[in-house]
């Protein structure tokens, strides 16, 4: 069975610095992977995907995430945090089972920008 | 492009009212679903349909159900309201199931319902 750890339900970076949002996953076969941001009072929007190909994969807005295998992680960074950044984000692992797409969903994590 | 659209945005409901949220996608997309979202929890899957005519069951589908008479429409019909189902529903569309853009959601901006 697959699962998705968000390793922190909250954090708090101030403007002009870097963010890192971390990333657990657990899956029986070779997953793909997605980061979503969602705004106040919004819905969800894809931030990036990483779907086997390269490892390092760049999103909206900056933000960029990178696949270890080794380490089961894909941790969500951007070099410089900016306002309109403060959000929640979803890590979110997929797999086919019986051919139907099972998506599991983390509990997410809060990011606040600080002035 | 008006995407995924949800209606009603908010509703109030009284325990055993019935209810139904509608949503509509003019993407053409084959996937439809309907999540739940409460605090520290993520979103969990309710029903989802692979295609017209096509519905099944997600992780938490008591008290619930869904039809897919259309490709543009799913909606999700409450049976008899429990506060249990307090809660923000979202609905998301895709291109195809198990396809190439595989995990790759659009989501409505969410319907808000509280159950008293």
């Amino acid at each position: 069975a697959q699962s998705v750890t968000q390793l922190d339900s909250h954090v708090s970076v101030s403007e002009g610095t870097p963010v890192l949002l971390r990333c657990n996953y657990s899956s029986s076969y070779s997953p793909s992977l997605f980061w979503y941001v969602q705004h106040p009072n919004k819905g969800l929007q894809l931030l990036l995907k990483y779907t086997s190909a390269a490892t390092l994969v760049k999103g909206i807005n900056g933000f960029e995430a990178e696949f270890k295998k080794s380490e089961t992680s894909f941790h969500l960074t951007k070099p410089s945090a900016h306002m309109s950044d403060a959000a929640e984000y979803f890590c979110v692992v997929s797999d086919l089972d019986f051919g139907n797409e099972k998506l599991t969903f983390g509990t997410g994590t809060r990011l606040t920008i600080i002035p | 492009n008006a995407g995924v659209t949800q209606t009603p945005k908010f509703q109030v409901l009284k325990t055993g009212q019935s209810m139904t949220l509608q949503c509509a996608q003019d993407m053409n997309h084959e996937y439809m679903s309907w999540y739940r979202q409460d605090p520290g929890m993520g979103l969990r899957l309710i029903h989802y349909s692979v295609g017209a005519g096509i519905t099944d069951q997600g992780e938490v589908p008591n008290g619930y159900n869904v039809s897919r008479s259309t490709t543009e429409d799913f909606p999700l019909r409450l049976l008899s309201a429990a506060p249990s189902q307090t809660s923000v529903y979202f609905c998301a569309s895709s291109y195809r199931a198990g396809g190439p853009n595989t995990g790759e959601l659009f989501f409505g901006e969410g319907s808000r319902l509280t159950v008293l």
